[in-house]
């Protein structure tokens, strides 16, 4: 079946730390990739994505790369702010297998102190 | 700004009450979704509806009544709840294969 493992938080850094959120998947197919944001008492945005395989989604001085050969597709920003402080979720969806369907991994939450 | 607008924000109901949930796009999107999430948890699919018509019916139970009125909104018809059906309820649009999912901020709910 599909799944999404994330690195377990909380994680706490300092500002302009680098950042890195381990995410790796299992899934038969082609699978698209996705990292969310949930800031306190909001939904989920969507952060970035990458529909295949050597792919960089990026945005807001995040990025993220699909790896195959590894299955995995982990998240980095180089400089973190205060305002990055939020649960983040990595997702995959599976064209191959229930297309309409978002696997999340549990979330992990960081805290940037200032 | 979300392009998923929910309504009400906050909902406060007895288990005896019903009520319904409020979801609009804007966005020309014909798949819609509903999603329950519990406090530090993943949200968890309810349902999916594609083109109006219901795709996906996560062994719900029947207490919660989708519908689908045309493509832009959504409706989510709650009915004899229990005090574990508090948390937060998610609507989410995308194009109906394989692309990203865009949500709302949610209903916050809670069961008195």
């Amino acid at each position: 079946g599909n799944s999404v493992t994330q690195m377990e938080g909380p994680v706490t850094l300092s500002e302009e730390a680098f950042l890195t959120i381990n995410c790796t998947y299992t899934a038969t197919g082609y699978p698209s990739l996705f990292w969310y944001v949930q800031y306190p008492g909001e939904g989920l945005q969507l952060l970035l994505k990458a529909t295949k395989a050597d792919d960089k989604g990026s945005n807001k001085g995040f990025e993220a790369t699909y790896r195959k050969e590894t299955t995995s597709f982990h998240l980095e920003k180089g400089s973190v702010q205060v305002s990055d402080s939020a649960v983040y979720f990595c997702a995959l969806r599976n064209r191959n297998q229930g297309a309409q369907k978002l696997v999340f991994g549990q979330g992990t939450r960081l805290t940037i102190n200032p | 700004d979300t392009e998923v607008t929910q309504t009400p924000k906050h909902l406060v109901m007895g288990m005896t009450n019903k009520k319904s949930l409020k979801c609009e796009q804007h966005m020309g999107h014909r798949a819609m979704y509903w999603y329950k999430q519990k406090a530090k948890k993943p949200p968890e699919l309810m349902f999916v509806y594609s083109y109006e018509k219901l795709s996906i019916n996560e062994s719900v139970p029947s207490r919660f009544s989708p519908e689908c009125p045309n493509s832009s909104l959504l409706n989510l018809h709650l009915h004899a709840l229990q005090p574990e059906d508090s948390a937060l309820y998610l609507c989410a649009s995308s194009q109906v294969m394989a692309s990203a999912q865009h949500f709302g901020d949610g209903t916050r709910l809670s069961i008195l």
